[in-house]
Formats: structure tokens, sequence, C-alpha cells
């Protein structure tokens, strides 16, 4: 089963618009959430981390985290085509620092 | 400063041959981990090396796949004969401490016909 479930599968926003992914981890184990972003054809680049309760902003992008429920969101304000990719979530833990992935979110931002 | 780099980008083969990838990390960082991304799925971990110790290979399907890092810095994986559900990309990525972001290379697009 897999322990780190992303909704929806898929995403269309306008351009303009608000995007809003979530990720739930079924690990108690794990105490760290990363959003990273990969573009068609392109690897992986880290977008946020959080570990805190709470609320993070950078820029258009805003990562919140429930530790409780094991559950994080990214949202992403006045999204652009540029935007449109894989976003992937990842749990982990930072004593073995061990990433466990998702499958991800494909965000389409239409102008 | 110099990303993660993986040689080679492609690789077509024929079930039952041998492939190498190689990947060179960041220049100081002491993690460096292994993944399979198959088609519309996200990456999964095959291995991970603290400098040159093999810290989890639990993932890695022993009968046909090896890892190694000998002198705690560039990395092998290799695949002694592959089949068609090997097909994906195969990432590397490196980190510092191992706590610390994960940077990923270009990773190798593998196709097995």
């Amino acid at each position: 089963q897999q322990k780190v479930q992303q909704s929806p599968e898929s995403l269309i926003v306008p351009e303009g618009g608000m995007a809003s992914l979530n990720c739930t981890s079924s690990d108690r184990n794990v105490d760290y959430f990363w959003w990273y972003r990969q573009h068609s054809g392109k690897s992986p680049k880290m977008l946020m981390s959080i570990f805190s309760n709470g609320e993070k902003e950078e820029g258009r992008f805003t990562v919140h985290l429930n530790k409780a429920s094991l559950h994080t969101s990214l949202h992403i304000r006045d999204s652009q085509p540029s935007d449109s990719a894989l976003y992937l979530c990842a749990a982990s833990n930072t004593n073995t620092g061990k990433l466990t992935f998702g499958d991800g979110t494909v965000l389409t931002v239409k102008p | 400063e110099a990303g993660v780099t993986q040689s080679p980008r492609y690789a077509v083969l024929q079930e039952g041959q041998a492939v190498s990838f190689w990947c060179d990390p960041i220049s100081g960082h002491d993690t460096l981990y292994w993944y399979q991304q198959p088609r519309d799925q996200g990456p999964q971990l095959l291995v991970y090396f603290r400098d040159e110790a093999v810290i989890d290979n639990s993932q890695l399907p022993s009968d046909r796949f090896s890892a190694v890092r000998p002198k705690g810095t560039n990395s092998t994986l290799k695949i002694q004969s592959a089949k068609q559900g090997d097909t994906a990309t195969y990432l590397c990525a490196s980190s510092n401490r191992g706590r610390d972001t994960q940077y990923f290379g270009p990773g190798t697009r593998l196709l097995v016909l």
C-alpha cells in the first residue's frame, strides 16, 4: 500500500487561479514533508519543505502541515502556465533521511 | 556549483542484456540515492549510501540489480539481466548529511524491449 497518498491525480486551473494540492502519509514515523516539482522530461526539483505545524509561504507558494493527521497541502496562487508540471509530495524521517514519494498531482495551467 | 551528473541519458536494451548507470553527486555530499521512476509514478528508492557504506538496499531487486560507491564519491548502478518491467527513468540524488534537501540528477531513461 502506498504510504504517501496525493490528491487529486490531476488538476486544471486557469491562468491567474489558485491551485490546491493535498498529501497524506500513513507512516507515523515521518516528521518532515517535502514538495518537489517535475517538469516534463526533467528531474524533480525541491520547491518547499516543512516540519512544523502551521503554514510557510514563499512567494506564490504556501505549504500547510498538520502533524497530527500527517497531512500537508500546497497552494499556488496566481498560477502561471510555467507552473504546469507533476507535483510530488515526499515524507521523511530526520533520523534516516529516506524520502518516500507519492505518485504526484499533474497540474495544468490553461492560458 | 555543479549539480548531480548522470550518464548515459538514454539506454535501449533487449531483455536479458546488462546495463550500467553512472552518477557523480554534488561535491561534498556524503549521501547518495538511486531511485526508479516508472512512467506516471513517483520515484521509488532503490538504495542509498552514506559515504561508501550501503545504508538501505531493501528495495533493490538483489538477484539482478547491484550498486556500489567504492570511494564514497561516484556510484554505479547495474542491471545484470534486464526485463521489460525495468523500463523506467533511473534517478540519482545526493544530499549533505542525509537530512538536507536531495538534489536530483537529470536521470537515465531506460527502455527494455
